[in-house]
């Protein structure tokens, strides 16, 4: 099966700095690798999610880069504000298939 | 819209003992799904139920059942808790693939459990 492997475990930036998060995975099938955000005590929330037909995505600071050929994916998270401070996952999964498979997470520490 | 709705928050059980997690979704999503989360461990999916009326096993099964009630509400019953049960749960939902491969998950706020 998927195995989806994400680092750092831990990141603190400063204010206004940016910051990277790298996952790899196994299955060359996965196609669809979203990003999530889980603030203290809350369910995780889809922040920005990347399909295997383009190779990257951006939404205002936030943006998700893919190399299918080295399976990897990355998240940037640039002019950081103290509010991004979460932790963040990453996931892998393939079309029609349900079985997503997440990393363990970055908790990303935005110091004001 | 409430979105993904779990209960209950928080709950103590002792060894042996049995409960049933509910959750319910109002938005008319096809599949929806039971995750565990550890420490340092991610997300990992215990069921899922692609549509109504079916389930499938995930990643880490055991010791768990499903049922998948009506569109709205899938539920997650531990038979005999263990501590090794003890975790945060969450569930989600989505359009799935029966809407065209939209797997966009959106998750509840999740039950603490402890088992002792």
């Amino acid at each position: 099966g998927e195995n989806v492997e994400q680092h750092p475990s831990t990141l603190s930036v400063q204010e206004g700095d940016s910051a990277v998060i790298k996952c790899t995975y196994s299955d060359s099938a996965s196609n669809y690798f979203p990003w999530y955000k889980q603030e203290l005590g809350k369910g995780p929330q889809l922040i920005i999610d990347i399909r295997s037909n383009v190779g990257e995505k951006k939404d205002q600071r936030i943006a998700v880069t893919l190399n299918k050929t080295a399976k990897h994916f990355s998240l940037h998270i640039t002019e950081t504000q103290p509010e991004d401070s979460a932790v963040y996952f990453c996931a892998a999964s393939w079309y029609n298939n349900n079985d997503m498979r997440f990393g363990a997470g970055t908790r990303l520490t935005v110091k004001p | 819209n409430a979105g993904v709705t779990q209960t209950p928050k928080f709950q103590v059980l002792k060894t042996g003992q049995s409960m049933t997690l509910q959750c319910a979704q109002d938005m008319n999503h096809n599949s929806m799904y039971w995750y565990r989360q550890d420490p340092g461990m991610g997300l990992r999916l215990i069921y899922y139920s692609a549509s109504e009326g079916t389930t499938d096993k995930g990643e880490v099964p055991n010791g768990y059942n499903v049922s998948r009630l009506n569109k709205r509400e899938f539920s997650l019953r531990l038979e005999s808790a263990a501590p090794s049960q003890t975790s945060v749960y969450f569930c989600a939902s989505s359009d799935g693939v029966t809407s065209g491969g939209l797997e966009t998950q959106y998750f509840g706020p999740g039950t603490r459990l402890l088992v002792l």
